[in-house]
């Protein structure tokens, strides 16, 4: 059974970087959609992108300027990076898997999320 | 980015089937996913493609998509069925988008 776990710090100052990893075990990483999703406190979720097994990205138009996400296939976990945070990209963050097709996404095991508050 | 327009909320008696609506331009060209949150946990999919089940989740949950309207469907609502939940699609332009949200009230 696959499971994903987030980790990363739980504080970040204003307009330093936000860094997080997710690391997946029960499964391979191939050849499957990584995804970052974030939920503000009492708002609803977000999608910042997705990184592919191979390393291919794509991230939402909205934050694409400010996200970079990795993938070490051979070691496991993939990570997120944001920078020049605010506290408005203070949320939980999840990971999750994602299958991905002609016109159809969607994501099928999620992490349990993580809190990142973004404060000085 | 497309957007995906969901009632806040909905309420239903405990027996009785409840309908959550998702509505977007042309959403039925596309698949809609759905996932309940309850408080304090991460989301679990519930349908993905319009109308599949993943393994584990009750046969009460089901969905539909035409038009411009994806529609989860709970027959035989229960209490544990009380949630937020969340349709999403992948758009024109190669994102993903989630609708807002609608919590699910069973009283």
């Amino acid at each position: 059974q696959v499971q994903l776990q987030e980790s990363g710090p739980g504080l970040v100052k204003p307009s330093e970087t936000l860094s997080l990893t997710c690391t997946v075990s029960g499964g391979s990483m191939s050849p499957y959609y990584w995804s970052w999703i974030r939920q503000p406190p009492g708002k609803g979720l977000e999608w910042i992108g997705y990184i592919f097994s191979s390393g291919s990205t794509n991230y939402n138009p909205s934050l694409k300027s400010r996200v970079a996400m990795s993938i070490d296939t051979s070691k496991n976990p993939f990570s997120l990076k944001l920078n020049s945070v605010t506290a408005a990209d203070t949320a939980v963050y999840y990971c999750a898997r994602g299958w991905l097709g002609g016109n159809y996404f969607y994501m099928d095991v999620w992490g349990r999320g993580t809190t990142v508050t973004v404060s000085s | 980015s497309d957007e995906l327009t969901q009632p806040p909320s909905v309420f239903v008696s405990p027996g009785q089937t409840a309908s959550i609506t998702c509505s977007g331009d042309k959403l039925g060209n596309k698949y809609a996913s759905w996932y309940q949150q309850k408080p304090g946990q991460s989301p679990v999919l519930v349908i993905y493609q319009d109308v599949k089940r993943p393994s584990g989740i009750p046969e009460r949950f089901s969905g539909s998509n035409s038009g411009n309207t994806a529609t989860l469907t709970i027959t035989g609502t229960q209490a544990v069925d009380e949630a937020d939940y969340y349709c999403q699609a992948w758009d024109s332009m190669n994102t993903c988008v989630f609708g807002g949200g609608t919590k699910l009230t069973v009283l």
